[in-house]
């Protein structure tokens, strides 16, 4: 079945670390998008890719960081520097360049917790 | 700027039926789309509208006003599956821009 995985579904972390997010698709989309949500604020889009090998930030990418090598990944790195890591991280695909609302796909998401 | 409004939280009773509004001001409006997410999930897509009207899917409908710049998801018979998040976001500037409101969270109660 074609979908978009997202691992761990939980993931702690001590600070002053980095953790890496995963996100893999098998639905051969072009565009993927990292998101933030927390609790009381819409989903803020950290970055996006529109096509292999390259990536754009979004509105709050700073502590994160991005890459795109292959199609069908989109790992998120929650850097050090990220200073309330605490939240929960949806990773999305979408079949070409632009959100596609009714063909975009969301992953299951990522609570991580900065213990 | 990109800004949406909706509701924080709304209660309704098993099967009645329940309006979740959602104001927007964004440039370069090009579609507004429901989301409904249960809590530690992904998003499930609801609706999209692009013009102004109502749009009929079973239980779900959608309307918008784009000279208002109001939307509201209405939802029919309402049953102890449906407490959730909703969420309403705004796509503008050619499709590359998508604003997420914060989200309503619904719940259904006996």
């Amino acid at each position: 079945d074609g979908g978009i995985t997202q691992s761990p579904k939980y993931l702690f972390r001590k600070e002053g670390q980095n953790v890496t997010l995963s996100c893999e698709q098998n639905l051969n989309h072009d565009a993927m998008y990292w998101y933030r949500q927390d609790p009381g604020q819409g989903l803020r889009l950290i970055y996006y890719s529109q096509i292999v090998n390259d990536f754009q930030k979004g509105d709050i990418a700073e502590g994160y960081s991005v890459s795109r090598e292959k199609k069908e990944s989109f790992p998120l790195t929650v850097t050090s520097a990220q200073k309330n890591p605490t939240a929960f991280y949806l990773c999305a695909s979408s079949p070409s360049p632009g959100f596609a609302a009714t063909e975009a796909f969301f992953g299951q998401g990522t609570r991580l917790t900065v213990v | 700027g990109q800004n949406i409004d909706q509701p924080t939280e709304m209660t309704a009773t098993e099967g009645a039926i329940v309006q979740i509004n959602c104001t927007y001001q964004t440039s370069g409006f090009n579609g507004l789309f429901w989301y409904q997410q249960h809590a530690g999930e992904a998003p499930t897509f609801l609706s999209y509208n692009v013009l102004d009207g109502l749009e009929e899917k079973g239980r779900f409908s959608s309307f918008l006003s784009r000279s208002k710049g109001y939307s509201y998801l209405l939802l029919k018979e309402l049953q102890m599956k449906d407490s959730a998040s909703y969420l309403c976001a705004a796509i503008s500037g050619g499709y590359q821009k998508v604003t997420f409101g914060t989200g309503t969270k619904l719940q259904v109660i006996p």
